[in-house]
Order: C-alpha cells, then sequence, then structure tokens
C-alpha cells in the first residue's frame, strides 16, 4: 500500500466549473480512501472518505468514485467556488495496517 | 472540544543538534500518528502508537528517529544529530481508536528547519 499516484499535480477551473482529481493505487489489499484538503499554512482535513464496498459516495458538491478493478479513484467537486482553492491528497489504507499512504497532492485554484 | 495541538509551530536548529517535537492528540483518543511533509509532497508516514506502545514505526527512517508516547496521550518525537534532509513540517493525527476506518485529525504540524 505505498504506491498511490495522483493527477493532475496542478488544476485550475473557473468558478462554477467542476473539477476532478485522479488517484490510482497498486496494492489489491487496499480497502479505504479518505480524501483530505490543505489550505495553505493549514492542517489537513477530511473532506470525504469511501470504503472499498462501496463504488460511490457523494457529500452535496463533493462526490469520490472508486473502481476496485482498475485500482482507482476520483475526487469530483462540482459548483466549484474560490473557497475550494486548496491542495487535496488522496490516500489509501488496509484495515491491517492503521497509517495511510498519501498522494503527492493536487493544488486547485478557482478562478472567481 | 480543543483539536490536536503541537508545538513548538516552528523549531530552526542547526546541524548535529537534538530537537523534541510535541503533540497532544484530542482527549479520549487512543491512537496517535506521526508523519512528516516535505514541500509540495503529501504526508509520509511514520510511527503510530495504540495507546502507550509503538503498534508501527515501519515509517521511521533511521535510528536517529524515534518517538514516545508514556501515558497514552501526548506524545514526543525526538531527533538526534540533525541533518539538513530532516527540514520538513512534522505533523501528528490522532484517532478515536486504531480503526483504519476512524478519521485521523490532523494538528497543524511544526516546521522543522535544519540550517
Amino acid at each position: 500500500g505505498e504506491n498511490v499516484e495522483q493527477h493532475p499535480s496542478t488544476l485550475s477551473v473557473q468558478e462554477g466549473d467542476s473539477a476532478v482529481i485522479k488517484c490510482t493505487y497498486s496494492d489489491s489489499a487496499s480497502n479505504y480512501f479518505p480524501w483530505y484538503k490543505q489550505e495553505l499554512g493549514k492542517r489537513p482535513q477530511l473532506i470525504i472518505d469511501i470504503r472499498s464496498n462501496v463504488g460511490e459516495k457523494k457529500d452535496q458538491r463533493i462526490a469520490v468514485t472508486l473502481n476496485k478493478t482498475a485500482k482507482h479513484f476520483s475526487l469530483h467537486i462540482t459548483e466549484t467556488q474560490p473557497e475550494d482553492s486548496a491542495v487535496y491528497f488522496c490516500a489509501e489504507s488496509q484495515n491491517t495496517g492503521n497509517q495511510f499512504y498519501f498522494g503527492t497532492g493536487t493544488s486547485l485554484t478557482v478562478i472567481p | 472540544g480543543a483539536g490536536v495541538s503541537q508545538t513548538p509551530s516552528n523549531k530552526v536548529t542547526e546541524k548535529g543538534k537534538y530537537v523534541e517535537l510535541r503533540c497532544d492528540p484530542i482527549s479520549g483518543h487512543t491512537a496517535l500518528y506521526w508523519y512528516r511533509q516535505s514541500l509540495g509532497q503529501g504526508p509520509e508516514f511514520l510511527i503510530y502508537f495504540q495507546g502507550t506502545g509503538a503498534a508501527d514505526d515501519s515509517g521511521l527512517p533511521n535510528d536517529r528517529f524515534f518517538a514516545v508516547r508514556p501515558e497514552g496521550s501526548v506524545s514526543t518525537l525526538k531527533i538526534q544529530r540533525t541533518e539538513r534532509g530532516d527540514s520538513a513540517v512534522y505533523l501528528c493525527a490522532s484517532s478515536l481508536t486504531g480503526t483504519v476506518y476512524n478519521e485521523q485529525f490532523f494538528g497543524p504540524g511544526t516546521r522543522l528547519t535544519v540550517l
């Protein structure tokens, strides 16, 4: 569970448009996939998570999809707002371990 | 209640010195994690405590790094003979139990600069 690739590294969208961030992982035993948002100089905060027995989860403007066969999961933000600007990290973990393995982050800028 | 707190917020030291970084988890959280975040990277796992014991220290980069949690609450990350490559933000997180499905709440981090 140590290889998590995240794309893109930077993303700029116009306010109101959608943003999509994708992550791939390599360990088929991974079964938990949280997404964290980190504003400049602040701590990472959980925004949404998904377990391996679920294909999609939605919370207002944020959704996460998981494709276990292809070993990838994605964060979708709709109707983006300037306050969505931040660095977003995906992570994965296994229930046999407790640490998270994080992606390298996506810097999202929402242009007013 | 209060979130995870870390002290100091910033630490500047010289190469070869010893440093201690402190983490105060959320009250009642039994699990505590240390991560290291370099510029432009995601947090990198260092060590995980369940109660007083280190359940997994596989992320510690070498024997210069050591962490303790003697009473199952506050934890201290200790770095001996610091090197310039140790410069990073050191993040602490806690969760209610050690179950991976429990949300990990992060502290604000300690920015360590080794000159």
